[in-house]
């Protein structure tokens, strides 16, 4: 099971959007809707914040969206805020009862 | 408010044995799977294992299998991972999830705080 493939880092001006790229097989992001992203802040816990590729839980902002083409996956931000400078893994089902997640997306707000 | 609380981290010599617990509040714990998912210090996560609200289904990523046991009582709405012959590579925090539904994964929400497995010498 191969970690799935972030950028490392992401930055931007607040206000403006950024779009953080996750990259799989066709075994697992290509294969399946079972694709979500995290958000983590340092020295807390994950926070979910897309799941099924697009869908957003209650009480995240609708700044938050997520869009899948092929083997890839990607998580959008717009409107950058200060809070949202974290940590961002993305997640997929990869067959077999298996998950797989990426590397993780360092967002900076500069 | 749901909540995880995670505990039973520690310090564990290599070839050690520890096991973790996930004590849940706040919702129906038998209804839902549950997955243990791993960071180690500075890197990224990593899922562990995840077992079915029934507790009579487990799944387990290749670098624990043979090695770690997930397991819930739901009378006490606890979930467990024992963890068998521990390596330096083990060495991470330790969380605790919340899946979709009593037989689907599919997401992790939310988490516990975490807690912290050193294997050392």
């Amino acid at each position: 099971q191969s970690a799935l493939t972030q950028p490392a880092s992401v930055s931007e001006s607040p206000g403006q959007s950024i779009t953080i790229s996750c990259t799989g097989t066709s075994s697992d992001v290509g294969a399946y809707n079972f694709v979500s992203w995290y958000q983590q802040h340092p020295g807390k816990a994950p926070k979910l914040m897309i799941y099924d590729v697009n869908e957003r839980p209650s009480g995240v902002s609708y700044r938050f969206s997520g869009f899948k083409s092929g083997n890839t996956a990607s998580l959008t931000i717009s409107g950058l805020q200060a809070e949202d400078e974290a940590d961002y893994y993305c997640c997929s089902y990869a067959g077999g009862s298996t998950w797989v997640f990426g590397g993780g997306t360092k967002v900076t707000v500069l | 408010e749901v909540q995880l609380l995670d505990s039973g981290g520690g310090l564990v010599q290599p070839g050690g044995s520890l096991r973790l617990s996930c004590a849940a509040s706040g919702f129906t714990f038998n209804n839902y799977a549950m997955t243990w998912v791993r960071q180690a210090p500075g890197k990224g996560l990593e899922w562990v294992s995840s077992i079915t609200g029934s507790g009579y289904i487990t799944f387990y990523a290749d670098s624990v299998k043979g090695r770690f046991t997930i397991s819930r009582d739901n009378a006490k709405n606890t979930l467990y991972l024992q963890m068998f012959n521990l390596r330096g590579e083990d060495t991470a925090m330790y969380y605790c999830a919340r899946g979709k539904s009593k037989e689907a994964v599919d997401w992790f929400d939310p988490w516990g705080q975490g807690t912290l497995v050193t294997v050392s010498s």
